[in-house]
């Protein structure tokens, strides 16, 4: 069975604060690597797909790192904002004809002021 | 920008009565993607189809479950019977025809059996 964790489970900060989750995937047959923003009653926003050993990626203060060897990435906020409230869902695939994607359970983030 | 939409955000249904989830599509993409999710549960994949034909189905979508591409740009999730544990959040999803690209998710449909 293909298991995806996330962790922690819900994150409450500052605002301000930096913060960082984990998700955790099967190191074998990796193909890429999903995050995830999601607010209620949106569709889920796409922020990264990572594929090599060691990638590193940003957009704005939200940045993504990829460990395929040891199957972890974690995602980090800088300086977290109110509108950085929301589900982040890490999704791993292990390629294939469809490229389904394996979800972890998210990890609920909310800033306060 | 274009986005994925999907109709309706809500529906109530009563147990063993037929349900069509509808999605459209960003227009250039070639797969599509029906995922769902069970109230504190992961997110989890039903069906994924390509060229007019599933490509691939997962053990929770069986013959009470289609899906059809009536026309170029709508694509439809259909459940013939519902049953109470068919109460989900239904997404779907589409992609380039690249396997690495991103998959992108409409808002969804919240279905409720009663």
């Amino acid at each position: 069975i293909l298991n995806v964790e996330q962790s922690p489970q819900s994150l409450h900060v500052q605002e301000g604060d930096s913060t960082n989750f984990t998700c955790s995937f099967p190191s074998s047959n990796f193909y890429a690597l999903h995050w995830y923003r999601w607010e209620t009653a949106k569709s889920p926003e796409a922020l990264f797909v990572m594929t090599l050993n060691g990638d590193e990626k940003k957009k704005g203060r939200i940045s993504a790192t990829l460990n395929t060897k040891e199957g972890y990435s974690y995602l980090y906020i800088k300086g977290s904002q109110p509108e950085d409230s929301a589900t982040y869902l890490c999704a791993y695939s292990y390629g294939g004809a469809t490229n389904k994607l394996i979800f972890g359970t998210g990890t609920l983030l909310a800033v306060q002021p | 920008e274009p986005e994925v939409t999907q109709t309706p955000s809500h529906q109530v249904t009563q147990m063993g009565q037929e349900v069509i989830l509808r999605c459209v599509p960003i227009s250039n993409h070639l797969y599509f993607y029906w995922y769902r999710q069970i109230l504190g549960q992961k997110v989890e994949f039903l069906v994924s189809f390509y060229n007019n034909e599933i490509s691939e189905k997962s053990e929770i979508f069986d013959d009470q479950f289609s899906v059809e591409r009536p026309d170029g740009s709508n694509f439809t999730l259909k459940i013939r019977s519902t049953k109470l544990e068919d109460s989900a959040m239904y997404f779907c999803a589409s992609r380039e025809i690249r396997e690495r690209e991103t998959q992108y998710f409409g808002p969804g449909t919240r279905l409720l059996v009663l």
